[in-house]
C-alpha cells in the first residue's frame, strides 16, 4: 500500500467551476498535511497546510481533513486557467520527510 | 533574499558515470533534504542532512550519497548511473523541525542518463 494516494487524473474543469482533489494516507500517526502546486517543469510550491480535522480556507482554496478516515481533500473554487498544474498531496509522518502522492493534473478550460 | 538554489539546472550523463548535484539552502535554514521526482510521479525522499550528518534516509541504494558543509550547503552524489536514475532532483531546505511547514524547494536539477 502506498503511503499517499491521490485520485487519478487528469482532471479537466471549465473556467469558473470547482475542482475537487482527493488524497488518502496510510500512516495514522501523521499529523501534518499539505497541498503543493507544481507547474510543468517547475518545483513544488506549498499552497495549503492543515493540521486539525475540518476545513481550512485560503482565498479560493479550501482544504479538508478527516483523520478518522485518513482523508485529505482540496477544493479550488472559481477555477482559473492559471490553476492548471499538478497538485501534490503530502504528509509529514515524522520530523524528517514529506511523503508525496503521485499528483493529480488539473486543466482549466477557458 | 535568495531562496534555495540548485546547480546545474540540466545535466546529461552516460550510464555508469558519476554525478554531483549541488544545493544552497535558503538563508536561515540549516536542514537540507533531497528528493527524486521521476516523470509523472511525486517526489520521493532520498535523505536529509543536519549538522553535516545524514539524519534519515529513504529507500535508495548506497549509490546515492550526500554531504553537508559547514555553511549548510549540500551535495548529492550518484555513482554508477542507471537509466532509471533519470529524474528531476529537488533540494528542499528548512529550519530544523519545520520540514513540512517551512520547506522551500529549489528549482531542481533535471538529470538525463543515456
Amino acid at each position: 500500500q502506498k503511503e499517499v494516494e491521490q485520485n487519478s487524473g487528469p482532471l479537466s474543469v471549465p473556467e469558473g467551476a470547482i475542482a475537487s482533489l482527493n488524497c488518502t494516507y496510510s500512516d495514522r500517526v501523521s499529523q501534518s498535511f499539505f497541498w503543493y502546486r507544481q507547474y510543468s517543469g517547475k518545483s513544488p510550491e506549498l499552497i495549503m497546510s492543515i493540521y486539525s480535522n475540518g476545513d481550512k480556507e485560503d482565498g479560493r482554496f479550501t482544504a479538508q481533513l478527516n483523520k478518522a478516515s485518513q482523508y485529505v481533500s482540496l477544493l479550488i473554487r472559481d477555477s482559473q486557467p492559471s490553476d492548471s498544474a499538478t497538485y501534490l498531496c503530502a504528509v509529514n509522518p515524522n520530523d524528517y520527510k514529506l511523503s508525496f502522492g503521485a499528483g493529480t493534473t488539473v486543466t482549466v478550460r477557458a | 533574499d535568495a531562496g534555495v538554489t540548485q546547480s546545474p539546472t540540466h545535466l546529461i550523463k552516460t550510464r555508469g558515470q558519476q554525478v554531483t548535484l549541488r544545493c544552497s539552502p535558503k538563508s536561515g535554514h540549516d536542514t537540507v533534504s533531497w528528493y527524486q521526482q521521476a516523470l509523472g510521479q511525486g517526489p520521493q525522499f532520498i535523505f536529509q542532512y543536519y549538522e553535516e550528518e545524514e539524519r534519515q534516509r529513504g529507500n535508495f541504494p548506497d549509490r546515492f550519497s550526500g554531504h553537508q558543509f559547514p555553511n549548510y550547503s549540500s551535495e548529492l552524489n550518484v555513482n554508477a548511473l542507471l537509466l532509471g536514475d533519470s529524474a528531476l532532483y529537488l533540494c528542499a531546505s528548512s529550519p530544523l523541525g519545520k520540514e513540512g511547514t517551512e520547506a522551500f524547494f529549489g528549482q531542481g536539477t533535471r538529470l538525463t542518463v543515456v
